[in-house]
């Protein structure tokens, strides 16, 4: 079956570390995205990738870096300059043109 | 850039109540409009869309939405709610010179009383 695939589920990280949530899709989808949701925010976007080895910011990228070297794989890293870490994450992808977004399972990422 | 307001954030409704979940966006040009739904637990799914035509959308599940253009709105609604609608529900924009993004509302909490 096609989809996208997050990892790991949940994710547990201590203040001032780096951390890598995981994100493929099987779907030869073009487009990639990151959100995150919080309670009553509603998805606020992070980052996105329309093709291989470009991406753009979103409205929250600080503290974020992504990377997409590969067409089905668009990683995103949390680093230690995000002040407000802990969140759900949601990772989706989309054809080129209007059809909406597939989305995966989601991280959820806890600062301790 | 398009915003999208959903203004009720919590909704609690017994079962066999009917349902409408407002969603109104600021964007003047031509749209395309898209409800999601989380339920407790899984990924956020497509319930319904509307691009063109009949702007009365049916979707999955009973529910259905109208796109009224004058009103920047496109309301969710379904006649009679069943405990297992329980979820969050994600009204969201494309404009059409935006490619594919989407921009989300804040989402609305629906819970269902047996």
């Amino acid at each position: 079956d096609g989809g996208i695939t997050q990892s790991p589920k949940y994710l547990f990280r201590k203040e001032g570390q780096n951390v890598t949530l995981s994100c493929e899709q099987n779907l030869n989808h073009d487009a990639m995205y990151w959100y995150r949701q919080d309670p009553g925010q509603g998805l606020r976007l992070i980052y996105y990738s329309q093709i291989v080895n470009d991406f753009q910011k979103g409205d929250i990228a600080e503290g974020y870096s992504v990377s997409r070297e590969k067409k089905e794989s668009f990683p995103l890293t949390v680093t230690s300059a995000q002040k407000n870490p802990t969140a759900f994450y949601l990772c989706a992808s989309s054809i080129k043109g209007p059809g909406g977004y597939t989305f995966g399972s989601g991280t959820r990422l806890t600062v301790v | 850039a398009q915003s999208v307001s959903q203004h009720n954030h919590h909704v609690i409704l017994s079962e066999a109540a009917s349902l409408e979940l407002g969603c109104n966006y600021s964007y003047g040009g031509t749209v395309n409009l898209f409800w999601y739904v989380q339920y407790p637990g899984q990924h956020l799914q497509l319930l319904l869309k509307y691009f063109s035509g009949d702007p009365l959308v049916k979707g999955i599940k009973g529910f259905e939405a109208e796109f009224i253009k004058s009103k920047f709105s496109f309301n969710l609604r379904k006649p009679s709610v069943q405990w297992s609608d329980t979820a969050e529900y994600f009204c969201a924009v494309n404009a059409r010179n935006a490619g594919n993004m989407l921009t989300f509302g804040g989402g609305t909490r629906l819970m269902v009383k047996p």
